[in-house]
């Protein structure tokens, strides 16, 4: 089936750790988009890429890091993991960079302790 | 981009039509109104957009005011599986813009 895989599903990480959340699609879409999702804030973009090899900042991307060396991977870096990132994470792509449509993953739950 | 605002929640009977309002008075000529909704657990799914006629798909109407200052978003028939939380969102159609969600109206169907 079509669409965003991201890994893991769950994760329990100490703070000061490293962490990499992964996503890949298999749309071939252009653009691709990480949010997370915090109670009472809704979603917020953290960064994007509207193509292979570039990427940008999105509203809050203080503390993370993104490459997008292919179409298909977009992998959301966390160097040094602090308690406010404890959040779901959900990564998006599009066809196009600002088309209508949005397809997202089911998310990573990532705890920070 | 322009400002939404929604209740933050409502209750529906199970098939009955659920008719979800947004204000969007500050909303300016080229942009668009986009639903996207979030049932528990999952990813935001994209439902429907329009800028300023009326649209409906297999999965909902939206209805945009003349003066384009507030929608309804409407499920003709709502489902259990229709409880979700429902984001209304204006937007350029950019590739400058990226989506901004605000807190949305859970929406509870009750049967």
């Amino acid at each position: 089936i079509a669409g965003i895989t991201q890994a893991p599903t769950s994760q329990i990480l100490a703070a000061g750790r490293r962490m990499t959340l992964r996503c890949t699609q298999d749309m071939r879409h252009n653009a691709m988009y990480w949010y997370r999702q915090d109670l009472g804030l809704g979603l917020r973009l953290i960064h994007y890429s509207n193509t292979a090899g570039t990427t940008g900042k999105g509203e809050v991307p203080d503390g993370y890091s993104v490459s997008r060396a292919n179409t298909d991977d977009f992998p959301l870096t966390l160097a040094s993991a602090v308690p406010s990132q404890t959040s779901v994470y959900f990564c998006a792509s599009s066809a196009q960079p600002g088309a209508n449509v949005l397809t997202f993953g089911a998310g990573s739950r990532l705890t920070v302790l | 981009d322009a400002k939404t605002t929604q209740p933050p929640s409502m209750d529906c009977a199970e098939g009955r039509a659920a008719n979800l309002p947004c204000n969007h008075s500050t909303i300016s000529g080229n942009e668009y109104v986009y639903w996207y909704r979030q049932i528990h657990s999952q990813g935001p799914q994209y439902i429907i957009h329009g800028l300023k006629n009326n649209e409906t798909n297999e999965m909902a109407s939206l209805i945009i005011t003349e003066d384009r200052k507030s929608s309804t978003l409407i499920l003709p028939h709502a489902t259990l599986r229709d409880t979700a939380v429902y984001y209304c969102i204006v937007r350029p159609r950019s590739n400058d813009y990226k989506l901004s969600f605000g807190a949305g109206t859970t929406v509870t169907v009750r049967a």
